[in-house]
């Protein structure tokens, strides 16, 4: 079976950073992403990490370890316009992803 | 705009009715993929194609549930006998399925509501 965990809701302010986690257990691994989804929205590609590591995309960050099945998003300076739901999702096959259940962040100001 | 597009973005239907949807991916993208969404939750994978072949079938979906993809450009997802759990929102994403390139492009979804 796959399972990804993170949690539900985040709550920060205006200019600050967060960290959204990820743990995963899935009988495959490729690589996680990261989607960011408005409501009322599609959700929009973020990052992809095979490696274990941190990768830097303007304001977002995404970090891997495969050892311990874990992964963060980090987002800096935060805008009112990241209140958003986040998505991590392990690709599992070549063409098939698992995505968790999402984290929905407010951003406040 | 030459992004993911989808066909309706909304269809009420009676329970037992038939619904396709279509979606036409971006051109040069190889992959696409269906993926049904309700409140609260990730995108579940339905199935996706590479190139005319479909490849993976999540085994979640029942036979009422069908895809195609005839000419490896827009796919259609077909529906049967439609039942009030299937109501949900309909998405579909197209990637290049290169190695080691794993982002996906979503459409704006088809919302179903089945009655």
């Amino acid at each position: 079976g796959q399972s990804l965990e993170q949690p539900s809701e985040v709550t920060a302010v205006e200019g600050a950073i967060v960290q959204i986690n990820c743990t995963y257990q899935t009988s495959g691994f490729y690589g996680l992403s990261w989607y960011q989804q408005h409501d009322g929205g599609a959700p929009t590609f973020l990052s992809y990490n095979a490696l274990d590591g941190l990768e830097e995309t303007g304001r977002f960050s995404s970090f891997l370890s495969r050892s311990d099945s874990y992964g963060y998003l980090l987002l800096q300076e935060l805008q009112m316009k990241d209140s958003a739901s986040y998505f991590c999702a392990v690709r599992v096959e070549a063409g098939k992803s698992t995505f968790g259940d999402g984290t929905t962040l407010t951003v406040k100001p | 705009d030459t992004g993911v597009s989808q066909d309706p973005r909304h269809k009420i239907t009676k329970r037992g009715q038939n619904v396709t949807f279509r979606c036409d991916p971006i051109s040069e993208h190889n992959r696409l993929y269906w993926y049904r969404q309700t409140l609260g939750q990730g995108p579940e994978f339905l199935t996706y194609f590479q190139n005319e072949a479909q490849l993976e079938k999540s085994r979640l979906l029942s036979d009422r549930f069908s895809a195609e993809r005839p000419k490896g450009s827009f796919s259609t997802l077909e529906i049967q006998r439609t039942e009030q759990g299937d109501s949900a929102m309909y998405l579909c994403a197209s990637s290049l399925g290169l190695a080691g390139v794993n982002e996906q492009f979503f459409g704006p979804g088809t919302r179903l509501t089945v009655l």
